[in-house]
């Protein structure tokens, strides 16, 4: 089946710092790659999509150069969340398009959980 | 995309089946609808999707009513495994800038023992 992996699964930085999430699709090619962040007993909300070699497209309200989504590849894209505020603290979960199959069926990775003290 | 509407939350004894429903009376001739799940603290999984035929996969079936305002997506033996919160979506299945899935607020579903 389609396999997407994040990482890290957790991360705790302190305020003001940067940190990178890491997806990957294992075992199939990605064109388009999603990331959406998730606060507790809330939705899945979508903050950005990610083609491949182009510049990421933001939903509104999301700032693009707090969130720097990379798409280097077809089976990498990061999210660096810059300067980081309690705030930013959430479950950060990306998603992949499967070509293979289509490239109709989005497939999610576990999720990374962000701590900023 | 075409707004959904899912109860908040629903109950199910272990071993039953478990009817999930869904509205989504502006649905558009092109849109399909698919079902996804979460359970705590993971990613969404992919169940099923369909578009007017209903359809079966080894993890549920799914209802598509014949004027495709609403559907159901039915697990026929539910086990606490099951316990998610379960998303019905619409969308358009092609391969646009614009295509994506949006997520509503999706039904709590507990398994219970």
């Amino acid at each position: 089946g389609a396999v997407v992996s994040q990482h890290p699964s957790r991360v705790i930085c302190k305020s003001g710092t940067s940190v990178k999430i890491e997806c990957r699709s294992l075992d199939f090619q990605a064109t388009t790659m999603f990331w959406y962040r998730q606060f507790p007993k809330k939705s899945l909300m979508l903050m950005a999509t990610s083609n491949e070699g182009s510049k990421a497209t933001y939903e509104q309200g999301v700032e693009k150069d707090k969130f720097l989504i990379n798409h280097a590849s077809l089976t990498l894209s990061t999210l660096t969340v810059t300067s980081a505020h309690p705030e930013d603290s959430s479950f950060y979960i990306c998603s992949a398009r499967n070509l293979r199959q289509g490239a109709y069926e989005q497939y999610f990775g576990p999720g990374t959980r962000l701590t900023v003290t | 995309d075409a707004k959904t509407t899912q109860p908040t939350s629903m109950d199910c004894a272990e071993g039953r089946a478990a009817n999930l429903p869904c509205n989504h009376s502006t649905i558009s001739g092109n849109e399909y609808v698919y079902w996804y799940r979460q359970i705590h603290s993971q990613g969404p999984q992919y169940i099923i999707h369909g578009l007017k035929n209903n359809e079966t996969n080894e993890m549920a079936s799914l209802i598509i009513t014949e004027d495709r305002k609403s559907s159901t997506l039915i697990l026929p033996h539910a086990t606490l495994r099951d316990t998610a919160v379960y998303y019905c979506i619409v969308r358009v299945r092609e391969e646009t800038s614009g295509s994506r899935l949006t997520f509503g607020e999706g039904t709590q579903l507990t398994v219970n023992p």
